[in-house]
């Protein structure tokens, strides 16, 4: 079965850097874009940006454009998010999850990793 | 970017009811467009893709319609179940921008 296990939560200070790995499993990893979605605290759902693990190519959200760094290894199934210069306004759940599409078309998001929960405070 | 615009924002409705939620893209998205429900602490799950298509496993009062611009999620009988947010989401480009989300709420 499919799984994505994401890595704990953590606390950081504002200014410093958070890296969430996102580690897959049941299927072929790089077969299926992988999308980073975080949601603050009683917000909505926000699109960071995907990464495609078969080439290692990434689309970011402008919003996240030179604070955010997409990465995979395909050789543990794993993908990454870093963030650096955190701020208080960062203190999110970070969802990694995987897209589908059907007949190579109508792009979906199928499964979910649990969420890590990034505080920041100082 | 495509701006996506859910309304009504929260609505408040009872067991049986039929609920309606719209959502509006800033352009044409053909039919690009996904439903997701978001249980409390937990991760979205999909709803409807591709506008009507119901994922496998989905309960079949729930239904999608629309295309181009304007659609909607229809709950045709409201479960107990069903109270969450709801959120849409457009897959014709990237970014994946969501709608701001739908609460529905018990009356």
């Amino acid at each position: 079965q499919v799984q994505l296990v994401q890595s704990g939560a953590e606390v950081k200070k504002p200014g410093a850097s958070v890296k969430v790995s996102c580690k897959a499993s049941g299927y072929t990893f790089t077969g299926y874009y992988l999308h980073w979605v975080r949601q603050a605290p009683g917000q909505g759902l926000e699109w960071m940006g995907r990464i495609n693990p078969n080439s290692g190519g990434t689309n970011y959200a402008q919003k996240f454009q030179g604070r955010v760094t997409m990465t995979r290894d395909t050789s543990i199934s794993t993908a990454y998010m870093e963030l650096s210069r955190l701020r208080s306004d960062d203190t999110a759940v970070y969802y990694c999850a995987r897209e589908r599409e059907i007949h190579d078309q109508w792009p979906f998001i199928d499964y979910w990793g649990q969420g890590t929960l990034v505080t920041v405070s100082s | 970017d495509i701006q996506m615009t859910q309304s009504p924002s929260s609505l408040s409705a009872s067991v049986g009811d039929r609920v309606i939620i719209t959502c509006r893209a800033s352009q044409n998205i053909t039919n690009y467009l996904n439903w997701y429900q978001q249980k409390p602490g937990k991760a979205p799950k999909i709803l409807i893709y591709a506008a009507s298509s119901l994922q496998s496993g989905v309960p079949s009062r729930f239904s999608g319609s629309g295309s181009g611009t304007d659609f909607t999620l229809t709950i045709s009988s409201l479960q107990p179940e069903d109270f969450a947010p709801y959120y849409c989401q457009q897959s014709y480009s990237t970014p994946r921008t969501f709608g701001q989300g739908t609460k529905v709420e018990i009356k």
